[in-house]
């Protein structure tokens, strides 16, 4: 049973920070990797899809890896800023487009 | 990417009544959709795999007669609260996959509270 864990749980940075998120999965065989952000009391904002042939998806500040064969993933925030405040969550797909299990989250303050 | 609409995105009910929410893929056919639970700072838990035209398949510990979920057509399935108590107050979001994606999409989310 896939498993994913989101390390840290929290973290607060002063603005202009570049900051990493790690997200780690126990079962290799998984397929896209997703990367969301969730605002609080707001649904999903999918923020990089990884599929299963890339090892990387950039967008503006945003940049996630995917190594499968150490079962990590990590989404890179470059220049943060407080409009980057929200609970981060990996989600790990197990076939092309089937059912994915979720990461608790890691909850971002960005400090002004 | 491909829309899939969730309503209502907000529902208050009274304990005991029962509560349906919908999922509609709006640009394609959504051969499987999935439905996703969310309790107060926690990750979303998978509920069930619903299939067009056959039975859900609900993961551990989910109550299939409280919950039930209907795809009877390929942009359409609804989830069904019977009987909602306020610990099934909680975030319900939908995932569609299919239509030759190789994603899935989520909805908006349902948020439920039960008084």
């Amino acid at each position: 049973k896939q498993e994913v864990t989101q390390i840290p749980a929290a973290l607060s940075v002063p603005e202009g920070e570049n900051l990493v998120l790690n997200c780690s999965f126990t079962d290799s065989a998984i397929y896209n990797l997703q990367w969301f952000r969730q605002d609080p009391g707001k649904g999903l904002t999918s923020l990089l899809l990884i599929q299963s042939s890339q090892r990387e998806q950039t967008s503006g500040r945003l940049n996630a890896s995917l190594d499968k064969s150490s079962g990590r993933s990590t989404l890179y925030i470059a220049a943060s800023q407080p409009g980057d405040s929200a609970t981060y969550l990996c989600a790990g797909f197990h076939t092309n487009a089937g059912k994915s299990t979720f990461g608790d989250g890691t909850t971002l303050t960005v400090k002004p | 990417g491909a829309v899939v609409s969730q309503h209502p995105s907000r529902v208050i009910c009274k304990s005991g009544t029962s509560v349906k929410i919908e999922c509609r893929s709006l640009d394609f056919q959504a051969t499987t959709m999935f439905w996703y639970r969310q309790f107060p700072k926690q990750s979303l838990m998978l509920m069930a795999t619903s299939n067009e035209g056959s039975k859900a398949t609900y993961e551990q510990g989910v109550e299939k007669d409280k919950f039930l979920i209907n795809h009877a057509s390929l942009t359409l399935s609804t989830l069904t609260v019977t009987s909602a108590h306020p610990e099934d107050s909680s975030f319900y979001i939908c995932t569609s996959a299919g239509g030759g994606y190789t994603e899935a999409f989520f909805g908006q989310g349902t948020r439920l509270t039960v008084v």
